[in-house]
């Protein structure tokens, strides 16, 4: 079964330090992996994807993240943090099942960035 | 705005009332999906159309949920005899490809 974690509730960070989401997922086959933000009240965002190719993916507003196929691992990063910044963070995975894809998340990381 | 809109944003209802919402893609997507999520939780996968027809239904898709999306266009989610524990977000998605999902604001339901 696939699944996906998301170890922290919350990450802290100041405004301009480096931050980092974690997630970790489990999946039969090539996984496709997905980062999304929430803001309060809104739908989620897409931030960026990995499907295939380099490692290291770069999505909207500065993000990237870092595929890692042995410890399974596709953590979000970003090199200076913004007070903006500040949402919620779900990472999602999926395999290629029937053509589609049936996003698998986690349960979400809340990301609050200090002045 | 040319992006994923759903109706009602809110609904507030009373148990035992059916409700239907109403989910509008992006115009060139022909992958629909509905999610649902709870406080404190990611969304979980309810139902799957490509064009009309519905290729996979959740098995949280009780018999008192059903979903159509009639000439692959827009698609509906009517909940029969609402439940306490039907109170969700109620999300709705699309994307023209197997890869990336492009979300709607969802609407938010509270059976009272």
């Amino acid at each position: 079964a696939q699944s996906v974690a998301q170890p922290e509730d919350q990450v802290n960070v100041a405004e301009g330090n480096p931050l980092t989401v974690k997630c970790t997922y489990s999946v039969s086959g090539n996984p496709y992996l997905f980062w999304y933000v929430q803001y309060p009240n809104r739908g989620l965002q897409f931030l960026l994807k990995y499907i295939t190719g380099d490692n290291l993916v770069k999505g909207s507003y500065g993000f990237e993240a870092e595929f890692n196929k042995s410890q399974t691992s596709f953590h979000l990063k970003k090199p200076s943090a913004l007070v903006s910044d500040s949402a919620l963070y779900f990472c999602a995975v999926s395999s290629i099942s029937g053509g589609y894809n049936k996003l698998i998340f986690g349960a979400g990381t809340r990301l609050a960035v200090h002045p | 705005d040319t992006g994923v809109s759903q109706d009602p944003r809110h609904k507030i209802t009373k148990r035992g009332q059916n409700v239907t919402f109403r989910c509008d893609p992006i115009s060139e997507h022909n992958r629909l999906y509905w999610y649902r999520q709870t406080l404190g939780q990611g969304p979980e996968f309810l139902t799957y159309f490509q064009n009309e027809a519905q290729l996979e239904k959740s098995r949280l898709l009780s018999d008192r949920f059903s979903a159509e999306r009639p000439k692959g266009s827009f698609s509906t989610l009517e909940i029969q005899r609402t439940e306490q524990g039907d109170s969700a977000m109620y999300l709705c998605a699309s994307s023209p490809t197997h890869h990336e999902q492009y979300f709607g604001p969802g609407t938010r339901l509270t059976v009272t």
